[in-house]
């Protein structure tokens, strides 16, 4: 079973604080992702990583920045947060080959005050 | 600009009662389609996925694809108010390791 967990499930910050979301995933897939979900706008890509210390923006990156040292962990940085960022996060994973499943996280809510 | 388009709902069906939902998508080259649940305030979990044209079963779902028309749908059989749900519809374009997701559609079964 592929597990993937996030660091918290609920996060109060105050804007301009610098917040990191972790993400593991147990199952050594190469690919990590990190999504933004907001009522009526769906899920939507912040960065994904192929392999370690590899990044690549996706379709929302800016005020987001990534961390992947190890295979496992993924991080997502917020630099300096913004209310606008208040929002859920989620992570997912998935394994490098022919049938693109995604697995994700329990998901962040993240509230930025 | 690659697309995933699904009908936003509520639909509503009567417990017992099949469902359907549908999603159709805009990149002919798209290889592999994939139905996520989520309950409210909850992650999307993934519980049906289909590579090739036809019906794939699974206990109480059936998914169903037919890339010539672009379009793929979840069936579910027996509807249960455990249901009650948002279903994403998501998409692998050809050539990416990325999923381009639907915006979900609302599932509701009232006893």
């Amino acid at each position: 079973d592929v597990k993937v967990t996030q660091s918290s499930r609920y996060l109060v910050k105050r804007t301009g604080e610098k917040v990191f979301l972790e993400c593991v995933q147990d199952m050594d897939h190469e690919n990590m992702f990190w999504y933004r979900q907001d009522p009526g706008l769906g899920l939507r890509l912040i960065y994904f990583s192929y392999d370690v210390k590899m990044k690549e923006k996706g379709d929302i990156p800016e005020g987001y920045s990534v961390s992947r040292e190890k295979k496992e962990r993924f991080s997502l940085i917020l630099e300096s947060a913004s209310t606008n960022q208040t929002s859920m996060y989620l992570c997912a994973s998935q394994r490098t080959g022919n049938y693109y499943e995604q697995y994700f996280g329990p998901g962040t809510r993240l509230t930025v005050t | 600009q690659k697309e995933v388009e699904q009908n936003s709902g509520p639909l509503s069906v009567p417990e017992g009662a099949i469902a359907s939902l549908n999603c159709t998508y805009s990149d002919r080259g798209s290889q592999s389609f994939f139905w996520y649940r989520q309950y409210s305030g909850k992650s999307p979990e993934l519980i049906m996925s289909i590579y090739s044209n036809g019906d794939k079963e699974d206990g109480r779902f059936t998914a169903q694809l037919n890339k010539a028309s672009q379009y793929v749908s979840l069936l579910i059989r027996d509807s249960q108010p455990s249901d009650s749900a948002t279903y994403l519809c998501a998409v692998n374009p050809g050539g990416y390791n990325k999923l381009i997701f639907g915006a979900g559609t609302r599932l509701a079964v009232h006893p």
